[in-house]
Parts: structure tokens; C-alpha cells; sequence
């Protein structure tokens, strides 16, 4: 079974870059599956930030698309975020999950398999 | 951007009881719903998709239901595991992924 594991920085300060890897097991990200980051605010609900399928196509959330990088590194079996400008409402829970895809235009997805989630605090 | 409204907000029930949480949309998606139950500190897990096929493994006392605007997911006999956040999601493609904003269940 696929299995998804978030690491980066706990702490990031205002201004600055937040970057984080998601590591896949058991399931090349090569294969025919969106892979995907979504945040969740400390007792607020959830946010879809991004999605990429394979090394190419990139998709995001329009209100963030101005900050935000999705990359995937195949023959690492990992994809990776990039959250440019922090400010303490990118203060979340941020989750990598496992996508998969309908219908005909850009958005299509749910997420089927979740990593636990990494706890990224913006804070100076 | 598709608005989706889940009530109640939080839902108080005993083990046994039948429970219905309602998600609408702000626009017609047809069935492109899924639900994900959330424990506090876990990662969501996902329940249901096409507004009612059950992911495998997930018990058979979970339903969906619904099309267009309006959904509902059922608990038929609340167990104890059940006790959780709910959330809904639409994933019409043609506009960006958005999630309700949760329907806690707990012990009444």
C-alpha cells in the first residue's frame, strides 16, 4: 500500500521560503496518479495548495499559484513544495497525499492516500 | 471559486444512532464529491467518492448520497471509532478543489 511521508522546517520565518519533500513508498510517482499538497490552519479546515502528475504538469490553487511551486523528482520517488513570502497565516499542518484524477479541465481530484502531515510555524 | 457549506457544524450523538451530515455546493458539481473523516492529530482518511462509493475497506455502515447541490453523508449505527471530523469535497474539474468546513461528531 502507498505510503507518503512529509519532511522540511518546522519553523520559517516571515518573508521566507517554506520547502518541503513528500517521500512516496511502495508506488512509483511515475506511475498514473496526481500527487498533491493540501494545508490545514491549527483548527481550521483543509486547503488544496497544488497538484503535479509525473514531472510535468503542474496545476494550483489560484490563490496561492503566485507563491507556490510543485516539483517531482521521479527517480527519487519524491515531489516537493515550495511556499514562497510566508507570513504567519501560512502557519499549518501541511499534508501530501496521493491523487486521483477526473473529468476534463484542471482540478479534478481527490486524495485517496495522506502522509501524517508536518507542522510548519511561521514565526520570527 | 465552488463554495461548500456543511451542517451542522457540530453534531452530538449516542453509539447507535443514526447520523446525517449535509454538504452543499454553491453550484451544481453532479456528483463529483467525496467525503474524508478526520481524527484529532491524524491525517484525513478517505470515505467515499462519487458522492457514494465507499473507498475499499471502509465499513458498510457508511453511506453517500446526492447529486447537484446537496449531499448527505450517513453513519446507519454510530460506533465508537465514528467519533470525528467530517469533510466534504468537490472535485468538478473545471474549478479549483474546495473543502467544506467540517462537521465534528462527538459523544452525547
Amino acid at each position: 500500500q502507498v505510503q507518503l511521508q512529509e519532511s522540511g522546517p518546522g519553523l520559517v520565518k516571515p518573508s521566507e521560503t517554506l520547502s518541503l519533500t513528500c517521500d512516496v513508498s511502495a508506488y512509483s510517482i511515475s506511475g498514473g496518479f496526481y500527487w498533491g499538497w493540501i494545508r490545514q490552519p491549527p483548527g481550521k479546515g483543509l486547503e488544496w495548495i497544488a497538484t503535479i502528475y509525473q514531472s510535468g504538469s503542474t496545476y494550483y490553487n489560484p490563490s496561492l499559484e503566485s507563491r507556490v511551486t510543485i516539483l517531482a523528482d521521479t527517480s527519487k520517488k519524491q515531489f516537493s513544495l515550495r511556499l514562497s513570502s510566508v507570513t504567519a497565516a501560512d502557519t499549518a499542518v501541511y499534508y501530501c497525499a496521493r491523487a486521483q484524477r477526473w473529468g476534463g479541465g484542471l482540478y479534478g481530484y481527490y486524495f485517496d492516500y495522506w502522509g501524517q502531515g508536518t507542522l510548519v510555524t511561521v514565526s520570527s | 471559486d465552488i463554495q461548500m457549506t456543511q451542517s451542522p457544524s457540530t453534531l452530538s450523538a449516542s453509539i447507535g444512532d443514526r447520523v446525517t451530515i449535509t454538504c452543499r455546493a454553491s453550484q451544481d458539481i453532479s456528483r463529483w464529491l467525496a467525503w474524508y473523516q478526520q481524527k484529532p492529530g491524524n491525517a484525513p482518511k478517505f470515505l467515499i467518492y462519487k458522492a457514494s462509493t465507499l473507498q475499499s475497506g471502509v465499513p458498510s455502515r457508511f453511506s453517500g448520497s446526492g447529486s447537484g447541490t446537496e449531499f448527505t453523508l450517513t453513519i446507519s449505527s454510530l460506533q465508537p471509532d465514528d467519533f470525528a471530523t467530517y469533510y466534504c469535497q468537490h472535485y468538478d474539474s473545471y474549478f479549483p478543489v474546495t473543502f467544506g468546513g467540517g462537521t465534528r461528531v462527538e459523544i452525547k
